[in-house]
């Protein structure tokens, strides 16, 4: 049974730049939340989709945005890149009517922006 | 608002010593309280996680966590350290919302010594 799946798995950008990633949920999870987390630092929430739309938000710019397929499969869109957006980025996949958050983590996106 | 404070960045101890990870929350509804370990360029893997059954948690790899409710913590311990127990170790709290958004500490770094 496959687990969360993230795509690519390293990218270099250039500050300005737009990037996207993306994330294939575990089989029979319908929700994705996306986490940044910064070199030596704890992951932070950026937001979660559910049934294709945003449903929570962390305290991220609007340059940060997402997306969510039918196939329950997401994109973490960022736009105009700055040097401190270069991080791990996790996604994590979980479904929603089991509750008490049983996230599964993919492996991250390791962005480095120059 | 919700809160984790891990006390000590790096912990160091030696193969078969007990290994006990600090880590205090701040809530202000009944949390979930969860551990994870990171192993370098990898995401992130449940250890244990509590729900309101249990104060004691038995997870995997001989790890367990017990939620004290008045003193705010829940703390991870496991009694003989292994070498492939060194890794990054970070506590995190939700809410008890179906899939509410994880807030995580800074996390511990995990040394085990021969």
């Amino acid at each position: 049974d496959a687990g969360v799946t993230q795509s690519p798995t390293h990218l270099i950008k250039t500050r300005g730049q737009q990037v996207t990633l993306r994330c294939s949920p575990k089989s029979g999870h319908d929700t994705v939340s996306w986490y940044q987390q910064a070199l030596g630092q704890g992951p932070q929430f950026i937001f979660q989709y559910y049934e294709e739309e945003e449903r929570q938000r962390g305290n991220f710019p609007d340059r940060f945005s997402g997306h969510q397929f039918p196939n329950y499969s997401s994109e973490l869109n960022v736009n105009a890149l700055l040097l401190g957006d270069s991080a791990l980025y996790l996604c994590a996949s979980s479904l929603m009517d089991r509750g008490r958050n049983g996230y599964t983590f993919g492996s991250g996106t390791r962005l480095t922006v120059v | 608002a919700q809160s984790v404070t891990q006390l000590g960045s790096h912990v160091s101890v030696s193969e078969g010593a007990l290994v006990l990870l600090r880590c205090n929350y701040s809530s202000s509804v009944p949390p979930y309280l969860f551990w994870y370990v990171q192993y370098p360029n990898q995401g992130l893997q449940l250890l244990l996680k509590y729900t309101s059954a249990a104060t004691l948690v038995k997870g995997i790899n001989g790890f367990e966590a017990e939620f004290k409710k008045s003193e705010t913590s829940f703390h991870l311990t496991k009694p003989s350290a292994h070498m492939s127990d060194a890794a990054e170790y970070f506590c995190a709290v939700s809410d008890r919302t179906p899939n509410g958004k994880l807030t995580f500490g800074q996390g511990t770094i995990l040394t085990v010594h021969p």
